[in-house]
């Protein structure tokens, strides 16, 4: 069974960055595309990008909004996947998941545990 | 304000029967598959139904969904107080660059 988990809780200060890792256990990444979802408190569901293997490339797609502001990437040596969001802001403030994206068809088949971050001066 | 149209919130009382409607466009809906997520309180969402209508393995019948052009329902029958949570639509959008796009999300109460 396929288990995504996320590092811990994460406190930052306006304008600094931070990097969520998500390591699969029980599976792996290579070659399934990688999506970063957050949730800001008591709201929905907010894509944020994604990365694509494509044969022996990589393709990625980010959200408009955060377009400049988050990269997205995987280490397949460690079967990790990390999310960075820089220049923070406190809208920043939520939890922020990773989802394995299904190779058979559209869809987020596994979700990781979630991690808050939380932006505060 | 959200690209998927949910209500916020739908009620019903255990073992009754309750929809929960998505609404959306010719880009994302009407010609893309979508998905349904159940968030139990304080937990990751967790997938519910995929390709409009099919079930993972482990997710019981009394969970179903159907699209109709621009819209998909997720029924729930027999409702149970284990049900309640949040529940959210969600497709792909090829009109957008935001390519994934997501229901506001319907609170379910089991009264």
């Amino acid at each position: 069974q396929v288990q995504l988990v996320q590092s811990g809780a994460e406190v930052r200060k306006p304008g600094s960055s931070v990097k969520v890792s998500c390591q699969a256990s029980g599976g792996t990444f290579r070659n399934y595309p990688i999506n970063w979802v957050r949730q800001a408190p008591g709201q929905g569901l907010e894509w944020m990008g994604a990365i694509i293997p494509v044969f022996d490339t990589t393709n990625y797609n980010y959200a408009q909004k955060f377009q400049g502001r988050v990269t997205i990437s995987t280490d397949e040596s460690t079967n990790m996947a990390y999310m960075e969001l820089s220049g923070l802001r406190s809208e920043d403030t939520a939890i922020y998941y990773c989802a394995r994206e299904s190779k058979v068809t559209t869809t987020f088949d596994y979700w990781g545990q979630g991690t808050l971050v939380t932006v505060s001066s | 304000q959200s690209v998927l149209t949910q209500p916020p919130s739908v009620s019903a009382a255990p073992g009754q029967k309750v929809t929960i409607s998505c609404s959306g466009s010719s880009s994302n809906i009407g010609n893309n598959y979508v998905s349904w997520y159940q968030q139990l309180p304080g937990t990751a969402p967790k997938l519910l139904i995929y390709d409009n209508d099919q079930r993972p393995s482990g997710i019981p019948d009394r969970f179903s969904g159907s699209k109709s052009g621009t819209s998909a329902t997720l029924a729930i029958t027999g409702l149970q107080t284990g049900d309640e949570a949040d529940y959210y639509c969600g497709t792909w959008d090829g009109s957008l660059s935001d390519y994934v796009v997501f229901g506001g999300g319907t609170k379910l109460t089991v009264l």
